[in-house]
């Protein structure tokens, strides 16, 4: 069963970058099939928001309210993959979800469990 | 961009009676890429029904999906304690967007 576990620091402070890991395990981080991988975002209380998908190493697409700021990579060797979110603001602050896109459909059919950022001096 | 508005915001029912869920677009959505999600306080979301009418797999066949166009819709036929929680309508056009969600509560 493939699990997906988001890690990273709890808090940040503001105008620094949010940098957040997302490792799958039971399975494979497997490029070129029909899985993708994705961030999203969900303030306290509030509704869901995609920030970006990486395809490969090399194709990645981000939401474009945020994409000057945002960098999302692949590490298929760890099984891993890797949000950047530069200069935080205190809107920022959020549960981050990694999850993964089912290309046929353009459905996110498994989560992680989410993890709260805060951003706070 | 097309904006999802999902209502009621919060729709207040009992165990055993009917949800009616509404998911409407601001314009033309592809009824393959219109989803639904259900998410429970301090869970993460799970996948509910895809292609706007087809439930993942191990959902219940009281939770049914249905529309097209603009307008879409969540049913649930007869409540069960463990659907009370958070309902999100999303659609992939250029990207994927996200409803603001229906809070089905006791």
């Amino acid at each position: 069963q493939l699990l997906l576990h988001e890690s990273g620091p709890g808090v940040v402070k503001p105008s620094e970058t949010l940098s957040l890991t997302c490792t799958v395990s039971g399975g494979s981080l497997s490029v070129g099939s029909n899985y993708y991988w994705v961030w999203l975002r969900q303030p306290p209380g509030k509704g869901l928001q995609w920030i970006g998908t990486v395809f490969d190493s090399e194709t990645t697409d981000y939401n474009a309210s945020l994409q000057s700021r945002v960098t999302i990579s692949l590490d298929s060797p760890k099984n891993q993959f890797s949000l950047n979110l530069a200069s935080v603001t205190a809107t920022d602050t959020a549960v981050y979800y990694c999850a993964r896109l089912e290309y046929r459909s353009f459905v996110f059919d498994l989560w992680g469990q989410g993890t709260l950022v805060t951003v706070s001096a | 961009e097309i904006v999802l508005t999902q209502s009621p915001g919060t729709l207040s029912l009992s165990p055993g009676e009917r949800a009616t869920l509404s998911c409407r677009a601001s314009q033309n959505v592809n009824s393959n890429y219109l989803t639904w999600y259900q998410q429970k306080p301090g869970q993460a979301p799970s996948l509910l029904i895809f292609g706007a009418s087809l439930r993942a797999t191990g959902i219940p066949d009281r939770f049914s999906g249905s529309g097209s166009g603009t307008d879409f819709t969540l049913t649930i036929s007869r409540l069960e304690p463990e659907d009370f929680a958070v309902y999100f309508c999303q659609q992939y056009d250029k990207s994927p967007l996200f409803g603001q969600g229906t809070r089905l509560e006791i």
